[in-house]
């Protein structure tokens, strides 16, 4: 299995340029989540999904959109990119567990530099 | 809703030395707790977990049980090494069960 993986590993973007950051799994989770993670903030939670169909926002999803047409993958757009969207940007996924015990897996992340 | 609060860093230690990175955190329910680490220019990684009161994660020689009274899980190992220099977050489900909410993190650096 190659768990999560996510595309591409950096990229540069000028201010105001769309782009989507990519995001795969073949683990069969159900659950995917887009996390941000900016130097003493810890990681933030931007969307999820809890299966094919179903997104919900997290905590910062303002300038982000998601969509999941499939299980396996999870893509994340930026319409207009902003500087303060420079960031480091992880993927992660989980099986739908009972009891409150999700257990996410991480993809490797992609550092997003916009000037 | 649910938080948590970490011991801020850096913690610096030489090999062999004892390690304790405090967390504490605030939840409606019972929460499941949980500590990642992060290994430099890599993503995290689930380093231990525990899903209810008294119960104690273990791995790698890294320890930490779920304190319900004093609302802590601090993580602990007896004799650090080199390779265990990285950032640790500890983490918390939401109260909707929904998401993983992160400390600040804590970089623990190694030296021999």
């Amino acid at each position: 299995n190659a768990g999560v993986t996510q595309t591409p590993k950096f990229q540069v973007l000028k201010t105001g340029q769309s782009m989507t950051l990519q995001c795969a799994q073949d683990m069969n989770h159900e659950y995917m989540s887009w996390y941000r993670q900016d130097p003493g903030m810890g990681l933030r939670l931007i969307h999820y999904s809890v299966g094919a169909g179903i997104t919900d926002q997290g905590e910062v999803p303002n300038g982000y959109n998601v969509s999941r047409s499939t299980t396996e993958d999870f893509p994340l757009r930026l319409l207009s990119a902003a500087p303060s969207q420079t960031s480091v940007y992880f993927c992660a996924s989980s099986p739908l567990g009972t009891g409150h015990s999700y257990e996410q897996y991480f993809g490797p992340g992609t550092r997003l530099t916009v000037t | 809703g649910n938080s948590v609060t970490q011991m801020e860093g850096p913690v610096t230690l030489s090999e062999e030395a004892f390690l304790t990175i405090n967390c504490t955190y605030t939840a409606t329910g019972y929460p499941s707790l949980f500590w990642y680490v992060q290994y430099p220019g890599e993503g995290l990684q689930l380093l231990l977990k525990a899903t209810k009161a008294d119960d104690k994660g273990s791995n790698k020689g890294f320890e930490a049980t779920y304190r319900k009274e004093t609302t802590s899980f601090h993580l602990e190992k007896g004799s650090v090494q080199v390779s265990d220099s990285a950032v640790y977050f500890c983490a918390l489900t939401n109260q909707a069960g929904t998401a993983l909410i992160f400390g600040k993190g804590t970089t623990l650096s190694v030296s021999s």
